[in-house]
């Protein structure tokens, strides 16, 4: 089936400080990966749609400037959050899409749990 | 606007089946999904309905009207581990999927 890999799973940054998460689709191509964000006991968000080679879509209320998003190849996307604050602390999760699949389902990655000091 | 509706949390005892719904009014149809979410976990893929009627995949099946705009997922047999979050996404004309805020299973013996 198909798989989607996440690194680091955890990350404990400062304040200030900048953190890079990958995501990998392992066996299959995604033109299309998704970044969401989910706080404690509630729903997932989706952050930003990002497409290979363009620009990331973010929705309403994500900063572009705060969370970079580079999608350099049909196997990678990462999210860069800069300057992070404690209030940044969540987890973040990306999604893939199977450019072959008719679809449109979208396999998750394992997360990456952030925590801010 | 687009929207996903489905319930906050329900309660089912082991053994037993439960059947979780989800409303949705969104702009194009390009099917519907149901994923396990396990406290803290990713999503887990269930279940995918783009046809009217029922898919049946062990103990789970998942059911679409889309007249209705409507689609359950039945769990049968329950099981401890079972308990979850069980959340419904339906792929719009865009095939962006819109989430709803998920069903909080609680499973009791």
């Amino acid at each position: 089936g198909a798989v989607v890999s996440q690194h680091p799973s955890r990350v404990i940054c400062k304040s200030g400080t900048s953190v890079k998460i990958e995501c990998r689709s392992l066996d299959f191509q995604a033109t299309t990966m998704f970044w969401y964000r989910q706080f404690p006991k509630q729903s997932l968000m989706l952050m930003a749609t990002s497409n290979e080679g363009s620009k990331a879509t973010y929705e309403q209320g994500v900063e572009k400037d705060k969370f970079l998003i580079n999608h350099a190849s049909l196997t990678l996307s990462t999210l860069t959050v800069t300057s992070a604050h404690p209030e940044d602390s969540s987890f973040y999760i990306c999604s893939a899409r199977d450019i072959a699949s008719g679809k449109g389902e979208q396999y998750f990655g394992p997360g990456t749990r952030l925590t801010v000091t | 606007g687009q929207n996903i509706d489905q319930p906050t949390e329900m309660t089912a005892t082991e053994g037993a089946i439960v059947q979780i719904n989800c409303t949705y009014q969104t702009s194009g149809f390009n099917g519907l999904f149901w994923y396990q979410q396990h406290a803290g976990e990713a999503p887990t893929f269930l279940s995918y309905n783009v046809l009217d009627g029922l898919e049946e995949k062990g103990r789970f099946s998942s059911f679409l009207s889309r007249s209705k705009g409507y689609s359950y997922l039945l769990l049968k047999e329950l099981q401890m581990k079972d308990s979850a979050s069980y959340l419904c996404a339906v792929s719009n004309s865009n095939y962006q999927l819109i989430w709803g805020a998920g069903t909080k299973l609680i499973i009791k013996p």
